[in-house]
This record gives structure tokens, C-alpha cells and sequence, in this order.
């Protein structure tokens, strides 16, 4: 089976930085996504790691490490419409496409 | 907007009906997974198609059904509904089995009163 941990919520005020850390244990390995969600909203895609390392986009990065089972969701400058949650996602195996996601961690910008 | 297109967005039906909800993937997109996502979980896998074969299962409740039809769109059949049932449905699509990029629709909302 498929375990997935991120914390359940966090805060942070607008114009910081905020680390959304995930930990995973699969059998088997193939991708690991992160997506934002509002409430109520689709997911939409915000990163896709498959190997070590971080990969930036704008104000978004995301870092993984496959021997930890780890990676993070790094947000920069937050503004206020990032108040979201964000889902960290795995991809299992290489004949298994389907993701698994954690249950979510709430964002939620200050001003 | 995603490109895929589910319908109805919102359905409130009583327990112990049917309800089909209806996707369209993205032009070109011959993947299609479906997603249920309660108020207190996550979002759950619920089962995967592609090119209008079955390709994976996740916690599907055999009350629930789907398929893809040629025209590459996908239903999934809901019945026997329970309380329980109430959720944020999702659709989401890939062009290929190993689409890093997956697109979801908005979602239908059922509400099983």
C-alpha cells in the first residue's frame, strides 16, 4: 500500500517563504507531484520530481530525495492567493499510473 | 480551465438512487482516472481507463461502476446510493499511460440526502 504524510495545516504571512514538507512510503517509485487545491476548485498540476534534486518554477519549487522517501514544497514571496491546499502526490510504479495523494496540507496567508 | 469537461456539476439525489456522472477528457487525452474526495479524506483513486480498457482499481465499491467509450468519454455509474456517498467527484485526464501532467476537471458534486 501506499502511505503519504504531510502536516494538516499551516500558516504563514504574506510576503514570506513556507516549506511544505512530504514523506512517503510506497511500493514502488515513479514520480511524485504536488498540486494546489482551493476549496471547492479542481487540483491543479504545480510540479512533477522524478529524480533527486529541486526543481524551481517562479515562486514554486519542489525538492525531492528518493532515499529519504522525502521531498518539499518550498512557496516564496506568499501572497494572499496562495492561501490553499496543497497535495503531495505519488506515482508508484512503472506499470501503475495512477497517483496516490496525501490528504492535503491547508496554506493559509496573512497579511 | 483544464480541458476536461465534467457534467453535472452539482446532484443532490435521495439514498438508494442511481446517478451517472459524465467526463470529456482533454482533445487527444486517452487516459481517464476518476478521483472521489470527501469532506474527511483525501482524494481516493477510484479507477483508471485508457483507450477504452480498464487499466487499474483503486477502492472502488462494487455498487460503483464506469466505463470509457469509443468517443474516448467516461461515465461513472453510481448505485444504491448511501449517505456516504456524498463527494466531490473528479475526472482527470493524460495523454498517454505516462502523462507526468494530469489534468482534472472541476469536479460534480453529489449530495446524497
Amino acid at each position: 500500500g501506499q502511505n503519504i504524510d504531510q502536516p494538516t495545516e499551516m500558516t504563514a504571512t504574506e510576503g514570506a517563504i513556507v516549506q511544505i514538507n512530504c514523506t512517503y512510503q510506497t511500493s514502488g517509485f515513479n514520480g511524485l507531484f504536488w498540486y494546489q487545491q482551493h476549496a471547492g476548485e479542481a487540483p491543479t498540476f504545480l510540479s512533477y520530481n522524478v529524480l533527486d534534486g529541486l526543481e524551481e518554477k517562479g515562486r514554486f519549487s519542489s525538492f525531492l530525495s528518493r532515499s529519504k522517501g522525502y521531498s518539499y514544497l518550498l512557496l516564496k514571496e506568499l501572497q494572499m492567493k496562495d492561501s490553499a491546499s496543497y497535495l503531495c502526490a505519488v506515482r508508484a510504479g512503472s506499470n501503475d499510473y495512477k497517483l496516490s495523494f496525501g490528504a492535503g496540507t491547508t496554506v493559509t496567508v496573512r497579511a | 480551465d483544464s480541458g476536461v469537461t465534467q457534467t453535472p456539476k452539482h446532484l443532490i439525489t435521495a439514498t438508494g438512487q442511481r446517478v451517472t456522472l459524465r467526463c470529456s477528457p482533454r482533445s487527444g487525452d486517452l487516459s481517464v482516472y476518476w478521483y472521489q474526495q470527501s469532506l474527511d479524506q483525501g482524494l481516493q483513486f477510484l479507477i483508471q481507463y485508457y483507450n477504452g480498457e480498464e487499466r487499474a482499481k483503486g477502492n472502488i465499491l462494487e455498487r460503483f461502476s464506469a466505463q470509457q467509450f469509443p468517443d474516448l468519454h467516461s461515465e461513472l455509474n453510481l448505485s444504491s446510493l448511501e449517505l456516504g456517498d456524498s463527494a466531490l467527484y473528479f475526472c482527470a485526464s493524460t495523454q498517454d499511460l505516462s502523462g507526468n501532467t494530469i489534468y482534472f476537471g472541476e469536479g460534480s458534486w453529489l449530495t446524497v440526502v
